[in-house]
């Protein structure tokens, strides 16, 4: 199994404001993705974290907003940029190991924002 | 597009009972997985169980169980002996095959009692 840690655990901004959330998995992975989980809801898939390219966004979610880097196999960040109160959400990094596999999906303990 | 559904927002039973848990799901591939994940209040998820579809076998873990009815696109999780450790919010999650992107129902928060 996949070990994710994530920084940092929680944190409140300031509108306007922008926070950088980092991710580290113990072992190379090929696939990392972004999600977003509002308060009592579901979680909501922002983006597939690619190695060396671009990160491929889902609908809804846009680069200038939530900028992610991938520079290696074990590595990600997700920047959410020009925060507002509705940015106030858990964002949970996941990671698997090949592409297509039925290998299992792990999560992080996710980052905690609070946007006043 | 494929769906999942979970119909019961929350759930409830007794320490040593047992509870079942509704996941329905809406797909054309026949190719796929099926997963419940748990995410207690410290908020880590964690996978309970997974099942290919192409299994006709439900699978176990322990005190946890599946019931996979492929025709009816039903996959329930059944959680025998109940202990206050289960209490958490329950997603069950879809995966096609060959595919990246895990599809999340709604979630079913489920209390155990003393």
């Amino acid at each position: 199994s996949a070990v994710i840690s994530q920084k940092p655990s929680r944190d409140i901004c300031q509108r306007g404001t922008s926070l950088t959330i980092q991710c580290q998995v113990d072992s190379q992975v090929t696939m990392m993705f972004w999600y977003r989980q509002q308060p009592g809801q579901s979680l909501t898939l922002i983006a597939t974290a690619n190695q060396g390219s671009e990160a491929t966004y889902e609908s809804g979610f846009v680069i200038d907003k939530f900028p992610i880097s991938r520079p290696n196999l074990t590595f990600s960040t997700l920047t959410v940029s020009n925060m507002s109160p509705e940015d106030s959400s858990i964002y949970l990094c996941s990671a698997r190991g090949r592409p297509g596999s039925q290998e299992t999906q792990y999560f992080g303990p996710g980052t905690r924002l609070l946007v006043l | 597009a494929q769906t999942v559904t979970q119909s019961q927002p929350e759930m409830s039973v007794q320490e040593a009972e047992t509870v079942t848990l509704s996941c329905t799901y809406d797909t054309s591939e026949s190719d796929y997985y099926l997963f419940w994940y748990k995410q207690p209040p410290s908020r880590q998820m964690i996978l309970v169980i997974r099942q290919e579809a192409y299994k006709q076998q439900n699978a176990t873990e322990n005190r946890f169980s599946v019931n996979f009815q492929k025709a009816a696109k039903s996959f329930s999780l059944k959680i025998s002996d109940s202990q206050l450790g289960d209490a958490a919010m329950y997603f069950c999650a879809y995966r096609s095959e060959g595919a990246d992107k895990l599809i999340f129902g709604t979630g079913t928060r489920l209390q155990v009692f003393p």
